[in-house]
């Protein structure tokens, strides 16, 4: 079945660091792609998102690139903020096939980010 | 207002009482769903619902039932908890009729339950 892994962590950084959450896949055919973000106390929102391969999703100064050949989607900032700070998910839907799977997402684990001043 | 709704937003109870979880959306969404997160598993979907005539099961659903009492409405109930049902549950909406954003899920903020 479907499967999301991402790089785990906690990952600690300063301000002004550069960011990259590791995130791979497995599924069958051409699944959309998302990042979401969980701020402490908050419920889940969605970063950006990939469609197709060698798209770029890209929102508030996080990119992430579909790479259908390596099956990745590292999420990427070029200088993090103390208000970056969150819990980042990497996740897929299955292709737009109908049926009871359509629309449904696999999560990986998660992973922590921590920014310090 | 918050698009999707949870009551309570915490709650502690013991091994064996029945409890149920709320959740409402003013999203107009056709799709709802029913996670838990634990440290290091990300979220697993419990179960989810097309429409008030159809709900399906995820991938941990034992434990747990749903109800869907109308579009906007969708409740968890835990019949008898345990300990290991300790954890932060979120609902979800998404509207599949959209193609666009069929696959896009709205969260609440989330309900932190306690078994003891």
């Amino acid at each position: 079945g479907d499967s999301v892994t991402q790089m785990e962590g906690p990952v600690t950084l300063s301000e002004e660091a550069f960011l990259t959450i590791n995130c791979t896949y497995t599924a069958t055919g051409y699944p959309s792609l998302f990042w979401y973000v969980q701020y402490p106390g908050e419920g889940l929102q969605l970063l950006l998102k990939a469609t197709k391969a060698d798209d770029k999703g890209s929102n508030k100064g996080f990119e992430a690139t579909y790479r259908k050949e390596t099956t990745s989607f590292h999420l990427e900032k070029g200088s993090v903020q103390v208000s970056d700070s969150a819990v980042y998910f990497c996740a897929l839907s299955p292709p737009n096939a109908g049926g009871t799977s359509y629309g449904k997402l696999t999560f990986g684990q998660g992973t922590i980010l921590t920014v310090h001043p | 207002d918050a698009d999707v709704t949870q009551t309570p937003r915490n709650r502690i109870t013991k091994t064996g009482k029945r409890i149920m979880l709320e959740c409402s959306q003013t999203k107009g969404h056709d799709r709802m769903y029913w996670y838990r997160q634990d440290p290091g598993l990300g979220l697993r979907l419990i179960y989810y619902s097309f429409d008030v005539k159809d709900i399906n099961k995820g991938e941990i659903s034992d434990g747990y039932s749903v109800s869907r009492q109308a579009q906007a409405k969708f409740s968890l109930s835990l019949e008898s908890a345990i300990p290991n049902q300790t954890a932060l549950y979120f609902c979800a909406t998404s509207d599949t009729r959209d193609r666009a954003v069929y696959n896009e899920q709205f969260f609440g903020p989330g309900t932190r339950l306690t078994v003891l």
